[in-house]
């Protein structure tokens, strides 16, 4: 069965500052893989997706993700975060077939400080 | 293009009454997804569903639970008898196409079970 981890729970990072949240899978075929962010009370976003090609993909809001098969990671990246950055980030493999269905991480809480 | 649409936003239900929950997918989306998520957990998936079909029941619970995609109108994600443990929030999400495909999220239905 396909799992998802996200070691960090919780992040605090000073605005303007970098960032890079963890992201490891378990899947056995070719993984198709999410980023989703989530602000409180809200649903999810989507951020930037992999399907395959090209192994560094850029997202909205100026993140960007690197899938590494050897590693089984897709981490999130960001230069320089925004104050309105602040949300629930959740990484998602999703199935081949006709299922489909995500499979999620617990999720990684960012906060930024001022 | 409006997106997908969840009704209500929040519920509020006694043990033993049911509780009924709406999602009406993004306009000329065919395919359904439910998700719940528990407090500080991520997304689990519950049931896929196309048109008048369901795909997938593998994260319903074998009791209580039922969902259904009608030809015309809204999915609807029934839970007869509540319990507390009931309580979560349930996502909708939907996509045009069954197979690897980009999901898009609705806001949430919050249900509190007093």
């Amino acid at each position: 069965a396909q799992s998802v981890t996200q070691p960090d729970i919780h992040i605090t990072v000073s605005e303007g500052a970098s960032l890079e949240l963890r992201c490891n899978y378990s899947y056995g075929a070719t993984p198709y893989l999410f980023w989703y962010v989530q602000s409180p009370g809200q649903g999810l976003q989507l951020l930037l997706k992999y399907f395959s090609g090209d192994t560094l993909v850029q997202g909205i809001k100026g993140f960007e993700a690197e899938f590494k098969r050897s590693q089984s990671s897709f981490n999130l990246r960001k230069p320089s975060v925004h104050w309105s950055d602040a949300a629930e980030y959740f990484c998602a493999v999703g199935e081949t077939g006709t299922a489909s269905k995500l499979t999620f991480g617990t999720g990684t809480r960012l906060q930024v400080t001022l | 293009n409006a997106g997908v649409m969840q009704n209500p936003r929040h519920l509020v239900r006694r043990r033993g009454q049911e509780a009924r929950l709406r999602c009406s997918p993004v306009k000329g989306h065919s395919h359904v997804y439910w998700y719940r998520q528990l407090p500080e957990e991520g997304l689990k998936f519950m049931v896929y569903l196309q048109k008048e079909n369901i795909i997938d029941e593998s994260g319903m619970p074998k009791e209580r639970f039922s969902a259904e995609f009608p030809k015309e109108g809204p999915s609807i994600l029934r839970i007869q008898q509540v319990v507390r443990g009931d309580s979560a929030a349930y996502f909708c999400a939907s996509s045009p196409n069954g197979g690897p495909d980009t999901q898009y999220f609705g806001p949430g239905t919050r249900l509190t079970v007093l």
